[in-house]
């Protein structure tokens, strides 16, 4: 069974610092994806980045990047220069080709304070 | 805006009743899923449906069932309600079913059972 783990339930950083959240997961899979979702206090889930695990090239969109590291199994979220808008909850997910669902982690509670 | 849409945003509604969220996918999306996240929990994988039959099923109660239409919106009804069904609802879309590289969420269906 695929398994994602978060390990830090709750962060929090001061506004224009970077903060990393953390991700691994268990498969036994080759070829799949991993997701990076926020969940503002509005409770949308918004899709922030995604990654192939094919791409050895780590995915970056703005000032949120990611550190995939397909060996260990483990792929942190990297955001700079963080803004009050990026306080949210934030969850790691993954699919593999084949599986038909997007499997979570249990969220890391980021707090960026003024 | 994902491009999803479901409804209602709020019910409220007693114990023993039976209830039908409803969503509608993006235009195009032949994927649907539903997700159950409790309160500060993670999401729980229900059930996807791919162009009208069901593709994938996770931890849905029997008392739980979902059906995709062929105009492609997918209805799930929850019946016999119980104060633990209270939760958020997400239906997420997307275009492909084993390939499925990114799902966009409807803003979710919040439900309150008293």
């Amino acid at each position: 069974a695929q398994t994602v783990t978060q390990s830090q339930p709750e962060m929090s950083v001061q506004e224009a610092e970077t903060v990393t959240l953390s991700c691994t997961y268990d498969t036994s899979e080759n070829n799949y994806y991993l997701f990076w979702y926020k969940q503002p206090p509005s409770r949308q889930m918004i899709l922030v980045i995604r990654q192939e695990a094919y791409k050895q090239q780590n995915a970056t969109e703005n000032r949120f990047s990611v550190n995939f590291q397909k060996a260990a199994k483990s792929f942190s979220l990297k955001i700079s220069d963080s803004q009050l808008g990026d306080t949210a909850m934030y969850f790691c997910a993954f699919i593999f080709f084949g599986n038909e669902k997007l499997t979570f982690g249990t969220g890391t509670r980021l707090t960026i304070i003024p | 805006d994902s491009g999803v849409t479901q409804t209602p945003k709020h019910l409220i509604t007693a114990t023993g009743q039976r209830v039908t969220l409803r969503c509608s996918p993006r235009s195009g999306d032949l994927s649907v899923y539903w997700y159950q996240q409790s309160l500060d929990q993670g999401l729980q994988f229900l059930i996807q449906y791919y162009n009208g039959e069901e593709r994938a099923k996770g931890n849905i109660l029997e008392r739980f069932s979902a059906q995709q239409f062929p105009d492609l919106h997918s209805e799930l009804n929850l019946s016999s309600l119980e104060l633990g069904d209270s939760a958020l609802y997400f239906c997420a879309s997307s275009v492909e079913a084993g390939e499925n590289t990114e799902a966009f969420f409807g803003q979710g269906t919040r439900l309150t059972v008293v």
